[in-house]
């Protein structure tokens, strides 16, 4: 099993540039998480897909943050535009049915000048 | 210069000895928990969960105990390892809330040789 995926690993990008964020779940899972983590605010639930559909998108801090689930298979987050303070490490997280433990990818580590 | 984030509690362990990492929950509805173990620069890594039925669960060199009276749950490692060095994270949900786990910020674990 080769877990979740996460590309890139590694981002750095200059202020008011496009970020897209891609995600690989687990197949077979149903339930896609994307979360970000920082020193300040630790672990924060951004959106949560199951069955593709966007279930709950109140973790978003806004407007230019978008997150799609075009299939099973993919999602993508994007921030457009980038803003210094939304560096941090972006993780995707995938479980079976969202009620039991959800595994997590390597992070996205993004870094906004 | 030095950054300002969460403090994270940190325990620091003797190569060999027992650990024992606790977590303190707030929501008395909350029946399933989970712990995690973050080393840095990775994501997250499911260790042991345990559902609100039991006190007590084990795994390999690991066992999670639940005290719901004081909502109370703590994570016990057996024979500490330098490879157990990382973060540890508790993680809660109700039923209710699907797919919206709660996070600790996390315990610091620092073994020593």
């Amino acid at each position: 099993d080769a877990g979740v995926i996460q590309s890139p690993r590694h981002e750095v990008t200059e202020m008011g540039q496009e970020v897209t964020l891609r995600c690989k779940p687990i197949s077979g899972h149903n339930s896609l998480f994307w979360y970000r983590q920082t020193m300040m605010r630790g672990l924060e639930l951004l959106i949560y897909f199951n069955n593709n559909v966007p279930i709950d998108d109140s973790g978003m801090p806004e407007d230019r943050f978008s997150a799609k689930m075009p299939n099973a298979s993919f999602s993508t987050l994007k921030i457009q535009p980038s803003e210094p303070r939304d560096s941090a490490v972006y993780f995707c997280a995938s479980s079976l049915d969202g009620r039991g433990p959800q595994y997590f990818g390597p992070g996205t580590r993004l870094l906004v000048l | 210069g030095e950054s300002v984030g969460l403090h994270l509690p940190t325990l620091s362990v003797q190569e060999g000895d027992n650990s024992i990492i606790n977590c303190a929950y707030s929501n008395s509805a909350s029946d399933y928990f989970i712990w995690y173990k973050q080393e840095s620069g990775k994501g997250p890594q499911f260790i042991i969960d345990i559902r609100s039925n039991m006190d007590k669960r084990q795994g390999q060199r690991v066992t999670v105990l639940l005290n719901k009276t004081v909502k109370h749950l703590s994570l016990q490692i057996a024979a500490t390892q330098p490879g157990d060095s990382a973060v540890y994270f508790c993680a809660e949900i109700a039923t209710d809330s699907w797919g919206k786990f709660q996070f600790g910020a996390g315990t610091q674990v620092v073994v020593t040789p």
